[in-house]
Order: C-alpha cells, then sequence, then structure tokens
C-alpha cells in the first residue's frame, strides 16, 4: 500500500532559524512528489519534484528529491512568523489516479 | 479567474442529519477530488470524479457516503445519517487533468474547504 509519513510532526522555532522537513515515501511507480503549505484555509502548492537531485528553490524555500532513498527534504531559511503552517507532502504513483498526502509537520515559527 | 469553491463554509448538523457539500472546480478543469482531513492528519483521499463518472471511490466509505459530479453544476459530497465522527473539514481539489497522468503531472487547486461539526 502507498505510503507517504513526514517528520517532524510538529516543530516550533524562531524567526531567522532554518528547518528542514522531511518525507519519506512508498509508492508503486513512482511518478512526482509535492509539497503544499495549508494556514487556515486551502493548501497552496510550493513545489512539484519528479527527479532525483534537482533542487527547486523559491525565495527562502527549497526542496530536493532523492528517488534511491525514496525521501524529499523541505528546507525553509531565515524563517520568519508568516511561515508558520502545516507542511504536507504528496506522492503521484501508476496504481492511483490521486495525490496521497502525508500527516503534515505543524510549523510555528515564534517571533 | 476563480478558483476552486467550495459552500458551505460551515455546516453544523445534527446526528442523523444529512449533509451537502459543494464544489465547483476552476473552470476548465473536469477532475475533481474529493479529501477529508481531520485535526492532526493529513489530507485523507475520498474520491476521484470526472464529469459524470466516478472513477475511484477507494478512499470512500461505502455507506452513508456518495459522490457526484454532474454534466452541469457543481459537484456534490453527500453524508446521509452523519454521525460524530463525520466532523471534519472536507475538501475538494480540481485539475484540468489526472493527478497521475502520464503526459502531464498537474498540481492540484484546492478549494477552502467545509467544515462539518455534527452535534
Amino acid at each position: 500500500e502507498d505510503k507517504v509519513v513526514q517528520s517532524p510532526l510538529s516543530l516550533v522555532v524562531h524567526e531567522g532559524d532554518t528547518v528542514t522537513l522531511n518525507c519519506s515515501y512508498e509508492v508503486t511507480n513512482f511518478r512526482s512528489l509535492l509539497w503544499y503549505k495549508q494556514e487556515k484555509k486551502a493548501p497552496t502548492f510550493l513545489f512539484m519534484l519528479t527527479s532525483s537531485g534537482i533542487e527547486k528553490k523559491s525565495g527562502r524555500l527549497s526542496s530536493i528529491l532523492d528517488k534511491k532513498e525514496l525521501f524529499s527534504i523541505l528546507n525553509i531559511t531565515a524563517t520568519q512568523t508568516g511561515d508558520s503552517a502545516i507542511y504536507l507532502c504528496a506522492v503521484v504513483g501508476d496504481n492511483n489516479n490521486d495525490m496521497r498526502f502525508g500527516a503534515g509537520t505543524r510549523l510555528t515559527v515564534k517571533p | 479567474n476563480a478558483g476552486v469553491m467550495q459552500n458551505p463554509r460551515h455546516l453544523v448538523r445534527r446526528r442523523g442529519q444529512e449533509a451537502r457539500l459543494r464544489c465547483s472546480p476552476v473552470k476548465g478543469h473536469s477532475h475533481v477530488y474529493w479529501y477529508r482531513q481531520l485535526p492532526e492528519e493529513g489530507l485523507k483521499f475520498m474520491v476521484y470524479l470526472q464529469k459524470e463518472n466516478i472513477i475511484d471511490e477507494s478512499g470512500m466509505p461505502k455507506e452513508r457516503f456518495s459522490a457526484e459530479f454532474p454534466k452541469e453544476g457543481p459537484s456534490i459530497l453527500r453524508i446521509q445519517q452523519v454521525v460524530r465522527g463525520d466532523s471534519a473539514a472536507y475538501f475538494c481539489a480540481s485539475s484540468p487533468l489526472a493527478a497521475g497522468a502520464s503526459s502531464y503531472n498537474s498540481p492540484l487547486h484546492f478549494g477552502n474547504g467545509t467544515r462539518l461539526t455534527v452535534t
């Protein structure tokens, strides 16, 4: 059965810290891994990763995928209070028509 | 450019009543997904629909839950005879193509969700 495990489940840091969020997965015929940020409402798309070793970057956020070890990390540098959210990892495989989500990492950034 | 619209935002039902949750996808999107989110849990897949067809309902309880996506109008998630355990946030997402489509991987566009509370 497809599985997506995120760690840690929650994390509290102070502004300016750097954080690394982890996502490991087991999926049949992997196609892509996606990161979403969820604040009070709908998850918003951050990154889609399909190839190993290629870093995707957007401002202070970056992510990379390791298809051999079956995991991805999401890095946030110089965190701000506005980064406080739940970060969701999802994978898409061949044998399903949807994304399987992990439980998320709840990040709290304190001033 | 309206995104995915869900209504109502909040819905309160007594045990045994019916809950109807509506989702209008992004214009032009013909693939709709419903997810349920419980506190401290990620989004759990429920059902995937294309226009007039249920493609995958493997995540939806077989009893009391049903979904449709008619040719005209929004997608509806219907929960009959609600119980307290149905209290959750229900998110709808749409995509121009299936999430696993071989030719194109498209991120889902999510609505803001409907928070169902069963009293």
